[in-house]
Formats: structure tokens, C-alpha cells, sequence
């Protein structure tokens, strides 16, 4: 089956400092990937949706300006949580799609 | 606009008996439903999808789930739960038309299997 890796798979950081994590499709290639995220006990909520070199699209209510997607190739997307704050401490999973969704297994960020 | 909605947030049941975990769904054009599980710490791992073929769906682990249009549901059940099938339940439907890749996902229902 299609294999979708995410790096790093945890990750801590201080306040104010930036973050990028990776997506990655290993045996296929993506027309789109998409950012969730997951706060403890609670449901995914998609964040972005992302097309190999074009800007990401975000949903209603998520920072742009935070939240940098990078879609350099298609087989890799990267998400920046730029100048991150406790309250962006969260599990964030990616999928990678075509023909239909494959989940990474997800990166727990810390931000103390 | 979609949705989906999951009925009981958290249900236990005993070893060897009958799962059944809830999903209603809102759409104005056919879904595309799915159910994924997830363990602590770890991804998603989808166990049956509903793409407008068969309404009685087999998934993996013993999972069934069966679309019925009249009740808008997508209910998952298994005949015998194990304890390996506590986690997390997630019911999704994809957005759009057709499978999209643009999952909304229900609110989760955590399974407790008792011995």
C-alpha cells in the first residue's frame, strides 16, 4: 500500500521559535496534500490543502502567516509553525492524495 | 454544506460482544463516507470506505458498516469485539463530490472493551 512519512515524529521547541515538518509520499506521487490538526482528545481539523507549486489553500479561520506550506515537489509538502506559542502545541497529521488519501502517522509538537 | 455527526462520544462494551459505533451524515450530493481508527499516539488507519458501490461495506478487523440513505447513517459495527479494538473511532465524509482527498471529520467516539 502507499506509504506516507512524516518527519519529525515529535518535536519540542520554545516559545517564539519556528518549526517545519515534513510530509512525504515514498512510493507515489500526490496531486494534493492536506494538514490536519488534532488537539488532545479532540478530532482532526483540516487546516490547508496543498498543490505541488501552487500557493495553499486555508480554511476559515487558520493564520496563513503562522502556518507556512511549502508544496516543493510532488512528493513532499512541509508546514512551518512560525514563531509558535504553547497554544499551538498539537498533533498535526498530513495526507497525501491521489485517487484517494493516505494518512502520515502524524508529529507531536510540544512548544513550551 | 457536509458534515457528520457522531452519536456518543464514548461507548464500553464487553469482550465478545456486539460493537456498534454511530455516524450520521449531511450532504447534498452522494458522499463518500469512511471510518478510520486511531491508536494513541499513532495516524490514522482506515478500516472501510463507502464510495456509492455496495451499501454493506467489510472493512478490515472484522468491521462492517452499511449505508443507508433513508436514515442518512453510516453506522460501523463488528459481531465480537476485542480488546485489541479499543482506540478511537473516526467517522469522515470526504468533501465535494466524490472523493476529494478533503476529509471533514466527525468528533471521534472513544471504544472501551471490558474483559
Amino acid at each position: 500500500g502507499a506509504v506516507v512519512s512524516q518527519h519529525p515524529s515529535w518535536v519540542i521547541c520554545k516559545s517564539g521559535t519556528s518549526v517545519k515538518i515534513e510530509c512525504r509520499s515514498l512510493d507515489f506521487q500526490a496531486t494534493t496534500m492536506f494538514w490536519y490538526r488534532q488537539f488532545p482528545k479532540q478530532s482532526l481539523m483540516l487546516m490547508a490543502t496543498s498543490n505541488e507549486g501552487s500557493k495553499a489553500t486555508y480554511e476559515q479561520g487558520v493564520e496563513k502567516d503562522k502556518f507556512l506550506i511549502n508544496h516543493a515537489s510532488l512528493t513532499l509538502s512541509t508546514l512551518t509553525v512560525t514563531s509558535a506559542h504553547p497554544e499551538d502545541s498539537s498533533f498535526y497529521i498530513c495526507s497525501a492524495f491521489w485517487r484517494e488519501q493516505f494518512f502520515g502517522p502524524g508529529t507531536r509538537l510540544t512548544v513550551l | 454544506a457536509q458534515s457528520v455527526t457522531q452519536l456518543g462520544s464514548h461507548v464500553s462494551v464487553s469482550e465478545g460482544a456486539l460493537v456498534l459505533l454511530r455516524c450520521n451524515y449531511s450532504s447534498s450530493v452522494p458522499p463518500y463516507l469512511f471510518w478510520y481508527v486511531q491508536y494513541p499516539n499513532q495516524g490514522l488507519q482506515l478500516l472501510l470506505k463507502y464510495t456509492s458501490a455496495a451499501t454493506l461495506v467489510k472493512g478490515i478487523n472484522g468491521f462492517e458498516a452499511e449505508f443507508k440513505k433513508s436514515e442518512t447513517s453510516f453506522h460501523l459495527t463488528k459481531p465480537s469485539a476485542h480488546m485489541s479494538d479499543a482506540a478511537e473511532y473516526f467517522c469522515a465524509v470526504s468533501l465535494g463530490s466524490g472523493n476529494t482527498g478533503k476529509l471533514i471529520f466527525g468528533q471521534g467516539t472513544t471504544l472501551q472493551v471490558k474483559p
